[in-house]
């Protein structure tokens, strides 16, 4: 089976832009999550979906945002970039939620300049 | 409030040495307990996980850990390290939701183990 695909896997934008970031589950995986990873706050979860509907948030502001589509694919969305933004982003599919262990992708290098 | 708690960055072990990575939660109700590790420019890969049943549960590369309910930990270990061991190891919990508490997982800041040649 192919692994957690996340596109693009480096990503340059300036403060004040927006980002979306793209995330293909493993096959058969119907949660989708995104985490944000920094050396100063460690791994900070953002968001899960579940058959297109968002499960739990994690405590960023409203100007991440997320969906999951029909075919478990999910995209962030990244408004009004910040220089605090800069991290590497993480995309994780499970067949469900709570109890089901995560399989994460590579993730994307955002950087805000 | 759930937090996950990984009291050394930096664990130090000579091959072939048994190795122990440290990792404390609190949850309001029952504890999922996952270990994670990342390999250098390399995503999370799922290690073990407790959700219930036997104290001690095994996992991937000859890893296992151990459930301590009372002392609320979840403590990694192998009984002969390997330096391809080497890598970024992340505790991670989630509430089961069995005293409203949040689903969301929390992760720890990781420990780097070491292994010497």
């Amino acid at each position: 089976k192919a692994g957690v695909t996340q596109t693009p896997r480096y990503l340059i934008k300036t403060r004040g832009q927006q980002v979306t970031l793209s995330c293909s589950p493993i096959s058969g995986h119907r949660s989708v999550s995104w985490y944000q990873q920094t050396p100063g706050q460690g791994l900070q979860f953002l968001f899960e979906y579940f058959s297109e509907t968002q499960r739990n948030k994690g405590n960023f502001p409203g100007r991440f945002s997320g969906r999951q589509f029909s075919n478990s694919r999910s995209e962030m969305n990244v408004s009004t970039l910040e220089l605090g933004d800069s991290a590497l982003y993480l995309c994780a599919s499970s067949l469900g939620y709570t109890s089901y262990e995560q399989y994460f992708g590579p993730g994307t290098r955002l950087t805000v300049t | 409030a759930q937090s996950v708690a990984q009291p050394e960055d930096q664990v130090n072990v000579a091959e072939g040495n048994p190795l122990t990575v440290k990792c404390t939660y609190s949850v309001s109700g029952n504890p999922y307990l996952f270990w994670y590790v990342q390999y250098p420019n390399r995503g999370l890969q799922f290690l073990l996980k407790y959700i219930t049943g036997d104290n001690l549960v095994k996992g991937s590369y000859g890893f296992e850990a151990e459930f301590n309910k009372s002392q609320t930990s979840f403590h990694l270990k192998k009984p002969s390290a390997l330096v391809s061991d080497s890598a970024l190891y992340f505790c991670a919990v989630r509430d089961g939701g069995s005293s409203g508490g949040s689903y969301i997982p929390t992760f720890g800041r990781g420990t780097s183990l070491i292994v010497h040649p």
